[in-house]
Order: structure tokens, then sequence, then C-alpha cells
């Protein structure tokens, strides 16, 4: 079966650092992944997606991604944090359907 | 372009209750997948509906059933509500290319709370 875990259900930084958050995943076949982020009462919005092309995955608001199959991750980083990147992610897999299997997530915690 | 649009926002049922809860795609879309979230977790796949059938159905009882209409819309019915039914409903509308990793956008939510 197919699953993912995201180490970290919260993570601090302060503004100007690094973000880290760390997603690994389960499964027999090539996955597609996904980050979503969640603002406080809102749905969920894309930051990136790998679909087995380029292995390091540019997303929005300056998010990327690398995709490591020998380490079953896909970490999600940002050189510089900003107060507006506070919010919960999350880490998905999709095969063969449009069927999303989500973390259980990370809430980001940014302090000036 | 118009995107996914949720209704309602809030809803309180008590427990044994019927609930409908309705999700409108994006235009173009043709496959409308809903979620559940409870608090502090992340989404769980219920079901999910393309061209007006159910195409894959995640781990949940019979209770929980839906709809897709022609024009895409959708629509999620819960019987014999539960306690443990309360949680955030997301409605994602996606375009089925025949291949998969498509993007699925994302409505705001309907929160359901049963007492």
């Amino acid at each position: 079966a197919q699953s993912v875990t995201q180490l970290g259900s919260h993570v601090s930084v302060s503004e100007g650092a690094l973000v880290l958050l760390r997603c690994n995943y389960s499964s027999s076949v090539p996955p597609y992944l996904f980050w979503y982020v969640q603002y406080p009462n809102q749905g969920l919005q894309l930051l990136l997606k790998y679909t087995s092309a380029a292995t390091l995955v540019k997303g929005i608001n300056g998010f990327e991604a690398e995709f490591k199959k020998s380490e079953t991750s896909f970490h999600l980083t940002k050189p510089s944090a900003h107060m507006s990147d506070a919010a919960e992610y999350f880490c998905a897999v999709n095969i063969y359907t449009d069927k999303l299997i989500f973390g259980t997530g990370t809430r980001l915690q940014v302090f000036p | 372009e118009t995107g996914v649009t949720q209704s309602p926002t809030h809803l309180i049922k008590t427990r044994g209750q019927q609930v409908t809860l309705r999700c409108s795609s994006q235009s173009g879309h043709n496959t409308v997948s809903w979620y559940q979230q409870a608090l502090g977790q992340g989404p769980q796949f219920i079901f999910q509906y393309y061209r007006e059938e159910e195409n894959g159905r995640g781990n949940f009882p019979p209770r929980f059933s839906g709809l897709q209409f022609p024009n895409y819309s959708s629509e999620l019915n819960v019987n014999a509500l539960e306690l443990d039914d309360s949680a955030l409903y997301l409605c994602a509308s996606s375009s089925r290319t025949g291949t998969s990793g498509n993007e699925q956008f994302f409505g705001p939510g309907t929160r359901l709370t049963v007492l």
C-alpha cells in the first residue's frame, strides 16, 4: 500500500532562516508526489508536484522539493522563511489514479 | 476562471441526522473528489466521481454517498450522522487526461459539527 510519512508535526523557524519540512513515501511503483499548503480556515493550495520529470521541483512562493528515490524522500525547502509562510503543510502521493494519500501534516511557525 | 466552491461554509447537525454538502467544480473539470479532514489530521479520501459515475472509494461506510451532475457539480450525502463525522469536508476538482498526477484544485471546505 502507498503511504506518506511527515516527520515533525510542528516546525518552528525564525524569519529569514531555512525551512525544511520532511516527507518520506512508500510505494512499489514510481509515485507522483505533491506538497500542499493550508492556511487557517481555508482549503488546500498546491505548492509543487513531482511527476517523474526533473528531480528538483520548483514551486510557488520560493519553495522547492527534491525527489530522492534512494531515500524515498521528497523534502520541502525554502531558503529564507517569511512570516506569511506560517501554515499547515501536507505531503501527498498519487499513484495510478487521482486519489491523493496525505500525510498527517506539519505546522510551520515563523518567529520574527 | 471560477474556482471550486462549496456550500454551506459551516453546518451543525445532531447525531442520527442526514446532511448534504455541495460542490461546484472548476470550469472545464470533469472529475470531483471528496476528502474528510478531521481536526489535526491530513485529508482522507472518501470517493471520486468521473462523468457522473463513482470512480474509486476510500475506507468509508456506505452511509457516505455522493452524486455528480451533468455540469460536473457534486453532492456528498452522509446519513445517520455520528459524532466522529465532525470534520472539514473538502471537495477537489481535476481534469482527467488519461494519465495520473493531475493537479486537484481544492475548495475552501465545509465545516461539519455533529452534536
